[in-house]
C-alpha cells in the first residue's frame, strides 16, 4: 500500500497568515493527489483534485501544488472559518490512502 | 442538490455484524460511485471499498477482503455497507461518499460525503 505522510501534524496560526501543509507519498504518485478540509463535528469536504485543480465553490486563498512524492496545500491568508483537519489522499492505486491529517488552528 | 442520508448511530456486541445505508439523490447511481471510508477516534481516514451501481460491482481492499459486502439497490437509490466479525477496532465514524466516474474510469476522488454514521462495538 502507498503510505501518505502528513506534516506538521498540527499548526496554530494568525488570522491572515499563509499556512503550508506538506503530503509526502511513498512513491510516485504523479498528479493523482486530493485534498480534503474537514471542519469540527462533519464531514470531510473535497478542497482540491489531481494536486491543484479547486474543487468548485472553494475559496482562491487555498491552493496545491506538487507532483510525484511531494505536494503541499496552501492557504494563503488564514480565515476563523479554516478551522479544521485537512486530509491529503491519493488516487493513484487502490487501496486508496490517506494522510494522518493536520489540525488547523487560530492563534 | 446532492444528497447522502446516512442510517443512524448502531451499538454492536463484538462478534456482530452492522449494516450502514446510504440513500443518494436520484441520479447519483448513474455516473457515481458510492464508496465506503471510514474513521477511528483521532485517527485518520481509511478507504473500505467502493460500489459501481451502473455494472454491480464492488471493489474491496485486501484489508477488508471476506469481512465486508457493499451492495446497492438502484430502485431506491441506497447503498449498503456489510461488516462482519465486528472487533473493538472497528468502532469508528463511517462514512459513504460519492466518486464520479469519469471517461477513463473511476476517479478515486470524493466529491460528496454523507453525515457519518458512529458505530460503537462494545461488549
Amino acid at each position: 500500500d502507498i503510505q501518505m505522510t502528513q506534516s506538521p501534524p498540527s499548526l496554530s496560526a494568525s488570522v491572515g497568515d499563509r499556512v503550508t501543509i506538506t503530503c509526502q507519498a511513498s512513491q510516485d504518485i504523479n498528479k493523482n493527489l486530493n485534498w480534503y478540509q474537514q471542519k469540527p463535528g462533519k464531514a470531510p469536504e473535497l478542497l482540491i483534485y489531481d494536486a491543484s485543480n479547486l474543487e468548485k465553490g472553494v475559496p482562491s486563498r487555498f491552493s496545491g501544488s506538487g507532483s510525484g512524492t511531494d505536494f503541499t496545500l496552501t492557504i494563503s491568508s488564514l480565515q476563523p472559518e479554516d478551522v479544521g483537519t485537512y486530509h491529503c489522499q491519493q488516487s493513484d492505486k487502490s487501496p486508496y490512502t490517506f494522510g494522518q491529517g493536520t489540525k488547523v488552528e487560530i492563534k | 442538490q446532492v444528497q447522502l442520508m446516512q442510517s443512524g448511530a448502531e451499538v454492536k456486541k463484538p462478534g456482530s455484524s452492522v449494516r450502514v445505508s446510504c440513500q443518494a439523490s436520484a441520479g447519483t447511481f448513474n455516473s457515481y460511485t458510492i464508496s465506503w471510508v471510514r474513521q477511528a477516534p483521532g485517527q485518520g481516514l481509511e478507504w473500505m471499498g467502493r460500489i459501481i451501481p451502473v455494472i454491480d460491482v464492488a471493489n474491496y481492499p485486501q484489508k477488508f477482503q471476506g469481512r465486508i459486502t457493499i451492495t446497492a439497490d438502484k430502485s431506491t437509490t441506497t447503498a449498503y455497507m456489510d461488516l462482519s466479525g465486528l472487533r473493538s477496532d472497528d468502532t469508528a465514524i463511517y462514512y459513504c461518499a460519492r466518486e464520479p466516474i469519469g471517461p477513463y474510469g473511476v476517479t478515486a476522488l470524493f466529491d460528496y460525503w454523507g453525515q457519518g454514521t458512529l458505530v460503537t462495538v462494545s461488549s
